[in-house]
C-alpha cells in the first residue's frame, strides 16, 4: 500500500537558517505530493503541492520538487523565521483512491529567536 | 468565506459510550472527508462521503460510522469508545474529484478516561 516516511523531529533551528525536510514516498503510480502544516492547536493547512515529476511546488517560501526518480518530495526553506515553528506532513494522494490522503508522522520545527 | 467547521471543539467521554462529531464543508463543497490523528502520529483516513455515500473507508473497526446530510455536512459516530480512540478528528472538504484540493477543519479533540 502507499506509504509516506519523513524525517523525525524535532528539528531545532536559529532564525535565519536554511531548512530541509527529508520526505519519501511508496505509492502506485502517479500521486500527487503535498506539504501541510500544522500550528499548535490548529488544523492542517496545505503548504504546497506537486501532481506531476519534476513539478516543484512552493509558497511562503518554501520549495519541495517532485522527484519520481528518488520517490522523494523535500522541503525546504532558505531563510527561517520564529513564526515558521510548526509540525510538517508530508502526505500523498494516489490514483483510484479517491480523496484519501496518507501522511507522514510529521517533523515538529522549532525556530529560535 | 467561512472555512470548514467542526463542532464540538473539545469532548471528554468514559469508556464504552458513544459519541457524535460534526462537520460543515465549505459552501459549494460537496465531498467531506474525515481523519484521525493521534497524538505525535499523522492524520489516518477514516471515511470520505459525497453525495450521501460512502466512497472511500480506512482500515477503522465498525464502531466508527459516519453519514453525509442533503446540505453536504456529516457526522462522525464511534461507538464503545476504547482509550485508544483519543485522538484530534479532523474534517476535510473538497470539490468532487479535485482530491488535491481538500481544506482541513481545526478539528474535535476527543478525551476518552
Amino acid at each position: 500500500g502507499d506509504s509516506v516516511t519523513q524525517m523525525e523531529g524535532p528539528v531545532t533551528l536559529s532564525e535565519e537558517a536554511f531548512l530541509t525536510i527529508n520526505c519519501t514516498y511508496t505509492a502506485t503510480g502517479y500521486p500527487s505530493l503535498f506539504w501541510y502544516v500544522q500550528y499548535p492547536g490548529e488544523g492542517l493547512q496545505l503548504l504546497l503541492k506537486a501532481t506531476k515529476a519534476d513539478d516543484k511546488g512552493s509558497n511562503k517560501g518554501f520549495e519541495a520538487t517532485y522527484r519520481k526518480e528518488t520517490t522523494s518530495f523535500h522541503l525546504e526553506k532558505g531563510s527561517v523565521q520564529v513564526s515558521d515553528s510548526a509540525v510538517y506532513f508530508c502526505a500523498l494522494t494516489s490514483q483510484g483512491a479517491g480523496n484519501k490522503l496518507t501522511f507522514g508522522g510529521g517533523t515538529r520545527v522549532l525556530v529560535k529567536p | 468565506d467561512a472555512g470548514v467547521t467542526q463542532s464540538p471543539t473539545h469532548l471528554i467521554k468514559t469508556r464504552g459510550q458513544h459519541v457524535t462529531l460534526r462537520c460543515s464543508p465549505i459552501s459549494g463543497h460537496k465531498s467531506v472527508s474525515w481523519y484521525q490523528q493521534v497524538l505525535g502520529q499523522g492524520p489516518q483516513f477514516i471515511f470520505q462521503y459525497y453525495e450521501k455515500e460512502e466512497r472511500g473507508r480506512g482500515n477503522f473497526p465498525d464502531r466508527f460510522s459516519a453519514r453525509q446530510f442533503p446540505n453536504y455536512s456529516s457526522e462522525l459516530n464511534v461507538n464503545a469508545l476504547l482509550l485508544g480512540d483519543s485522538a484530534l478528528y479532523l474534517c476535510a472538504s473538497s470539490l468532487v474529484g479535485r482530491a488535491n484540493e481538500q481544506f482541513f477543519g481545526p478539528g474535535t479533540r476527543l478525551t476518552v478516561l
